[in-house]
């Protein structure tokens, strides 16, 4: 099955503790995105990934770090979490880049609590 | 700043009614559009985008896109109870060598048996 795959899909952690949260999709697909959605803030992509190895950041990037050293893996790590990073995180990917690259298939979401 | 609005809804409708999501976007050149269906606590799935002015049809659902008024909506035929999520309007922009998509915060529509 065509899939985006995200763990933990939930994760309670403390502030300071590093954490990775992992992506996987199985499409083959060159774009890989990191978004988080907030109440009353909607959708707000963190970095994205056009192609192995080339990174950039998104609207949202500050206290996120990512790598991109295998096409089908896109992890999203937090060095020192805080409770401001608390969030439902979601990974989503696409095959095409520039203008589909909107077409995105999404995960099934990470909700992480720091506190 | 470019924005996406939505109506956050509720929107409720009966059983059997036409739906219809409306959102309006400020950067003129847009260039896609995209709504997405997201259910309670899960991830958003596309349900249809459209690129050129009109209207595009998929089963029960049509997007319809005006560039000159900057609104495009999205009509539900037949609604059903299954239909009760959060409908996501997205539309994309050029930013350098990427197009990025900016998001509205979603209507909320409830279909009642």
């Amino acid at each position: 099955e065509a899939q985006v795959t995200q763990n933990p899909r939930y994760l309670i952690t403390v502030t300071g503790k590093k954490l990775t949260v992992t992506c996987s999709q199985n499409m083959n697909h060159e774009y890989m995105s990191w978004y988080r959605q907030d109440p009353g803030l909607g959708l707000r992509q963190i970095y994205y990934s056009m192609n192995v190895e080339v990174t950039d950041k998104g609207d949202v990037p500050e206290g996120y770090k990512v790598s991109r050293k295998e096409k089908r893996n896109f992890p999203l790590i937090l060095e020192s979490p805080s409770p401001n990073q608390t969030s439902l995180y979601f990974c989503a990917s696409s095959l095409f880049r520039g203008s589909g690259a909107n077409v995105l298939t999404f995960g099934a979401g990470s909700r992480l609590t720091v506190l | 700043q470019k924005e996406v609005e939505q109506n956050s809804g509720p929107l409720s409708v009966p059983e059997g009614a036409i739906a219809s999501l409306n959102c309006t976007y400020s950067d003129r050149g847009s260039q896609s559009f995209f709504w997405y269906r997201q259910y309670s606590g899960k991830s958003p799935e596309l349900i249809m985008f459209i690129y050129s002015n009109g209207d595009k049809e998929d089963g029960r659902f049509t997007a319809q896109l005006n560039k000159a008024s900057q609104y495009v909506s999205l009509l539900i035929r037949d609604s059903q109870p299954s239909d009760s999520a959060t409908y996501l309007c997205a539309v994309s922009y050029y930013a350098g060598n990427n197009r990025k998509l900016i998001w509205g915060l979603g209507t909320s529509l409830a279909v009642n048996p």
